[in-house]
């Protein structure tokens, strides 16, 4: 168990909706990171938070908005959902904002969207 | 644009065989090189790099980086079934961990 926490671990929903997806860090740990891992691509970085600010943006579609809270749990919210959308959120968080760190990654949410 | 790339793709071997793990990187504001082997879920952590030429080891898998050449090597020695994964290399750049596509290991008996 890495400690860190994401909910749900799988989510069906149809096209056209909005979802969130939550993740509650390692105890310590300031810094949040997004990845989307689809069939077909590797882990793609989506989006960083350090102690409540956006540190890093990768490829983030605008369709897709995500915040980190006082209690460093943070949220992916992923709107006017399409099938491509389907794929394995996961959510990974370390100490430090870009210092050399290990980052530990949650078990993952499954979208699926039809 | 920072780059990650991990050959081979894939690889297939029989048990007790060795194999070798590329990761090549340009990353701007280069802070380390992480490994991770992912299985069914979750990436889980294997070795931090942040010094050339200094080998990290545990167990059968070993791995060290070139930061003058810019990349690393993951060594998997006497290869075990429980071996079979996707091994992802990542670069932590200044506030960003990107990571690569991931070489798929498929060790069989």
């Amino acid at each position: 168990d890495s400690g860190v926490t994401q909910t749900p671990k799988h989510l069906i929903t149809a096209t056209g909706q909005r979802v969130t997806l939550r993740c509650s860090p390692r105890s310590g740990d300031l810094s949040v990171y997004w990845y989307q891992q689809s069939l077909d691509q590797g882990l793609q970085f989506l989006i960083q938070y350090y102690n409540g600010e956006e540190r890093a943006k990768g490829n983030i579609l605008e369709r897709f908005s995500a915040q980190q809270f006082p209690d460093l749990h943070s949220e992916l919210n992923l709107s006017s959902l399409e099938l491509g959308d389907s794929a394995l959120y996961f959510c990974a968080s370390s100490v430090a904002g870009g210092a050399p760190t290990e980052a530990f990654f949650g078990q993952g949410t499954r979208l699926t969207v039809v | 644009e920072d780059k990650v790339v991990q050959s081979p793709l894939s690889l297939v071997v029989h048990e007790g065989d060795t194999v070798t793990l590329n990761c090549s990187y340009e990353v701007t504001n280069f802070r380390s090189l992480l490994w991770y082997k992912q299985e069914k879920k979750a990436p889980t952590f294997l070795f931090m790099l942040t010094s050339s030429g200094i080998e990290k080891k545990s167990g059968r898998l070993s791995s060290i980086l070139d930061k003058k050449e810019l990349f690393s090597i993951l060594n998997i020695t006497a290869t075990q079934t429980g071996d079979s994964a996707i091994y992802l290399c990542a670069v932590v750049g200044w506030g960003k961990l990107q990571f690569g596509a991931g070489t798929q290991v498929v060790v069989t008996p």
